[in-house]
């Protein structure tokens, strides 16, 4: 039952780098969303999808790219990785109902030198 | 700007004693939702409120929705070690998308 699973689990850039952040769920969601989480900021929403192909920005998309090319499956990409993007990234997902609860991954700790 | 606040950020307890920590919006959501995180895992939804007014209960945790749906409290009667944790909440909107306060930070102290 491993519901939603973030990898890796940690790694080390350095400033300019670039990498791709695979988030896979295997609930048969149609939503999923990235977040990060920094100290004192909370959760921020960086994109998120409504279904298979589709992707829309969230509160804080510059500097990330996504994709949606399977269902189970929401890529999160770093083109040219900064400092100011170290951080703890969550991978959720949902059902498409209103008020559904939505199921995080165990997150990706993530440090650009 | 912030849409969620929460407090306090911080709350240090002994075992056995009460406390109550709040949400406050200024905005009317869908529901509001309450998560819990632990070190080094991913938020567990705890409950959803969505009528105003509304009261859940889960086991020693009390969850009160106030009648204009923009805050909600979170009490836990008896506090166990067990309820350590950052204690989040968010206000739902369209597509399930959730906006997160900064979080209530809970440690009970044996």
């Amino acid at each position: 039952n491993a519901g939603v699973t973030q990898t890796p689990k940690f790694r080390v850039l350095k400033t300019g780098q670039s990498m791709t952040l695979l988030c896979a769920q295997d609930m048969n969601h149609e939503y999923m969303y990235w977040y990060r989480q920094d100290p004192g900021m909370g959760l921020r929403l960086i994109h998120y999808s409504v279904g298979e192909g589709t992707t829309a920005k969230g509160e804080v998309p510059d500097g990330y790219n996504v994709s949606r090319l399977k269902k189970q499956n929401f890529l999160l990409g770093l083109e040219s990785a900064a400092p100011s993007q170290t951080s703890v990234y969550f991978c959720a997902s949902s059902s498409p109902y209103s008020n559904q609860p939505q199921h995080f991954g165990d997150g990706t700790r993530l440090s650009i030198l | 700007t912030q849409l969620l606040e929460q407090s306090p950020q911080f709350l240090s307890i002994q075992e056995g004693e009460n406390l109550t920590v709040y949400c406050n919006s200024s905005s009317v959501f869908s529901s509001l939702q309450w998560y819990r995180q632990e070190p080094g895992e991913g938020p567990v939804l705890l409950v959803t409120v969505v009528t105003g007014g509304e009261v859940k209960k889960l086991k020693r945790l009390t969850f009160q929705f106030g009648d204009a749906r923009k805050d909600s409290s979170l009490h836990i009667t008896a506090a166990q070690p067990g309820d350590t944790g950052l204690y989040l909440c968010a206000g739902a909107s369209g597509n399930n998308r959730l906006a997160f306060g900064k979080g209530n930070q809970v440690v009970v102290i044996p």
